[in-house]
């Protein structure tokens, strides 16, 4: 089955910095990368996703980059703000409508 | 969209009983999904729960310990049997909605927090 790492576990950033979180997969056929945002005590939420027919997708301040060679991909969130704070998820599945497996989480931290 | 109501919100269970957690949509929905959030842990997919057959179990989950149902489009339970301490967790019901094309975006309710002492 798939196996999804997620790296790094916890993230501190100064308000107004980048963050970028790094995901690796293991199933070739995986074609569909999400990532979840989790604050605290809330239900995960999808805040962006990229199939594998694309290189990246952005929206706002947050854009998804898939490198499907190398079997990574990552999420990259400029101008960091307070509410970026929580912890975000990867995860990965051979096609959108199926079972997703998760990345192990990081916990973002945006300092004032 | 999906507003996906659990019950129970939370819960204090006793070492050897069995709670079954319910999840209710409020439209219909192809996929759904139970998965368990172990406090400050990743979300581990338990099962797919299968409108009118068995549900599907990830390795490591066995249908006697977490047996389901999914007797329509709307609507899901799980069981967690026999409770120990290592079953005091999170658990989530998410759903995929009918009709959501490609997006593939899944939804999921508020959870249901077990403590078993």
């Amino acid at each position: 089955g798939e196996n999804v790492e997620q790296h790094p576990s916890t993230l501190s950033v100064q308000e107004g910095d980048s963050a970028v979180i790094k995901c690796t997969y293991s199933d070739s056929a995986s074609n569909y990368f999400p990532w979840y945002k989790q604050e605290l005590g809330k239900r995960p939420q999808l805040i962006i996703d990229i199939r594998s027919n694309v290189g990246e997708k952005k929206d706002q301040r947050i854009a998804v980059t898939l490198n499907k060679t190398a079997k990574h991909f990552s999420l990259h969130i400029t101008e960091t703000q307070p509410e970026d704070s929580a912890v975000y998820f990867c995860a990965a599945s051979p096609y959108s409508w199926g079972k997703l497996q998760f990345g192990a989480g990081t916990q973002v931290v945006v300092t004032p | 969209s999906a507003v996906i109501s659990q019950k129970p919100s939370r819960d204090i269970c006793q070492r050897g009983t069995s709670l079954t957690i319910q999840c209710q949509v409020d439209s219909q929905v192809t996929m759904m999904f139970w998965y368990r959030q172990q406090p400050g842990q990743s979300l581990t997919l338990i099962a797919t729960a299968n409108q009118g057959s068995e549900a599907t179990y990830e390795s490591g989950f066995v249908i006697d310990k977490f047996p389901i149902s999914r007797p329509n489009l709307t609507f899901s339970t799980l069981t967690v049997s026999n409770m120990s301490p290592e079953d005091s967790s999170i658990y989530l019901c998410s759903v995929r909605p009918l009709g959501q094309g490609d997006t593939g975006e899944l939804f999921f309710g508020e959870g249901s927090r077990l403590t078993v002492l």
